[in-house]
């Protein structure tokens, strides 16, 4: 089975500092690896996602993760935080079954 | 093009009753997954839908349950409610199983139950 660890269940960093919120997995395959925004009282959306190709993966807003199969990580990062950016942030894992397996979230703050 | 969408936002329920939850997928996904969200446990997953079959169940108790339509709008079902039902229900929609994988999924804003 997979699973999806993230360590860290809360962050804060100041605006304009670097963002990094880390995701491990456990996967048996070669895995499909996804990290997802939730604003307060919304759904889910896809900042970025891994299937195979590039290793370093750019996404929205001006995210993106670097997966290394060594180490069996997929580390979200951002150069310089803003305001906005202060939300819930799910790492979650798929594999050739389909399922998705999400971590508990790391809730990012971001200080003035 | 419209995203998934859930009815109602809220809802307020007195223990004992039931609710019934909707979820309609962007045009053209025919696979419906729920998700349960609570603050202590995190995305927790009940079911899957595809072509109107359940396809994965979580693991939840038999008073939840859910179905799918033909034109892929999905409802979830709870009975007999209590209070620890108390969450935020997502649903989330993608384009079939086979090839969700690399596509990920696409999630609703929810439905806010609350028990009392």
């Amino acid at each position: 089975a997979q699973s999806v660890t993230q360590l860290g269940s809360h962050v804060s960093v100041s605006e304009g500092a670097l963002v990094l919120l880390r995701c491990n997995y456990s996967s048996s395959v070669p895995p499909y690896l996804f990290w997802y925004v939730q604003y307060p009282n919304q759904g889910l959306q896809l900042l970025l996602k891994y299937t195979s190709a590039a290793t370093l993966v750019k996404g929205i807003n001006g995210f993106e993760a670097e997966f290394k199969k060594s180490e069996t990580s997929f580390h979200l990062t951002k150069p310089s935080a803003h305001m906005s950016d202060a939300a819930e942030y799910f790492c979650a894992v798929s594999d050739t079954g389909n399922q998705f397996y999400f971590g508990t979230g790391t809730s990012l703050t971001v200080i003035p | 093009k419209a995203g998934v969408t859930q009815t109602p936002r809220y809802l307020i329920k007195t223990r004992g009753q039931q609710v019934t939850l909707s979820c309609s997928p962007i045009s053209g996904h025919r696979s419906v997954s729920w998700y349960q969200q609570t603050p202590g446990q995190g995305l927790q997953f009940l079911f899957e839908y595809f072509s109107e079959t359940q396809r994965n169940k979580g693991n939840f108790p038999g008073r939840f349950s859910g179905r799918q339509f033909s034109n892929s709008r999905s409802e979830m079902n709870v009975s007999t409610l209590e209070l620890g039902d108390s969450a935020l229900y997502l649903c989330a929609s993608r384009l079939n199983p086979g090839q969700g994988s690399n596509y990920g999924y696409t999630f609703g804003s929810g439905t806010r139950l609350t028990v009392v």
